[in-house]
């Protein structure tokens, strides 16, 4: 059973960057058919897509956040990565990896979300 | 950018009440609309893909349908663990994909 985890500080300081990453666990991140996001939620707001990645190392962004985020894959660890920088209060959310299905079928497996939370 | 406008935002019901979510499409997206399920504290789940296709393991009182940039989810009779916020997701330009304000159903 696919199971994804997202870990990395908790808080993070104005204008730094804020770093997580999700480890795919019971099955490949290598796999064609499928690719890999992150979505956030603000508190009390609803979901907000970030950005998505293919095994290969293709990367799609929001545009409105595409000048501050990168997203990489390491497939030896089974990984993904989401880094945002100079990061401000707004940027305080939960944070949700997700896998997405071929075809457009929708997001499928997702993690339990770590909150990050941006203050001095 | 492909906007996603559900309707309503919050909707009041009661246990085995008939309730219809509808979400609008700022162009066409065909079938590629997907719904999902948020409980507090937890992460989304998706209910329905491909506007009518029902995910494996969830009840069939869920029910989507829709194409082209109207899409409605209906949940024949409401039970107590259907209340929580609702939400759909266009994957037509996937891997770019946009999600709805989100429908808070609530117990009347």
């Amino acid at each position: 059973q696919l199971q994804l985890q997202e870990s990395g500080p908790g808080l993070v300081k104005p204008s730094e960057t804020l770093s997580l990453t999700c480890t795919v666990s019971g099955g490949s991140i290598s796999s064609s058919s499928y690719y890999w996001g992150w979505i956030r939620q603000p508190p009390g707001k609803g979901l907000e897509w970030i950005g998505s990645i293919y095994y290969s190392g293709s990367t799609y962004y929001n545009p409105s956040l595409k000048s501050r985020v990168t997203i990489s894959v390491d497939t030896s660890k089974n990984q993904f990565s989401l880094k945002l920088s100079s990061v401000t209060a707004a940027d305080t959310a939960v944070y949700y990896c997700a896998r997405g299905t071929p075809a457009g079928y929708g997001m499928d497996v997702w993690g339990q979300g770590t909150t990050v939370t941006v203050s001095s | 950018d492909i906007q996603m406008t559900q309707s309503p935002s919050s909707l009041s019901a009661s246990v085995g009440d008939r309730v219809t979510i509808t979400c609008r499409a700022s162009q066409s997206i065909s079938s590629y609309l997907n719904w999902y399920q948020q409980k507090p504290g937890k992460a989304p789940k998706l209910l329905i893909y491909a506007a009518s296709s029902l995910q494996s393991g969830v009840p069939s009182r869920f029910s989507g349908s829709g194409s082209g940039t109207d899409f409605t989810l209906t949940i024949s009779s409401l039970q107590p663990e259907d209340f929580a916020t609702y939400y759909c997701q266009q994957s037509y330009s996937t891997p770019h994909i946009t999600f709805g304000q989100g429908t808070r159903l609530e117990i009347k």
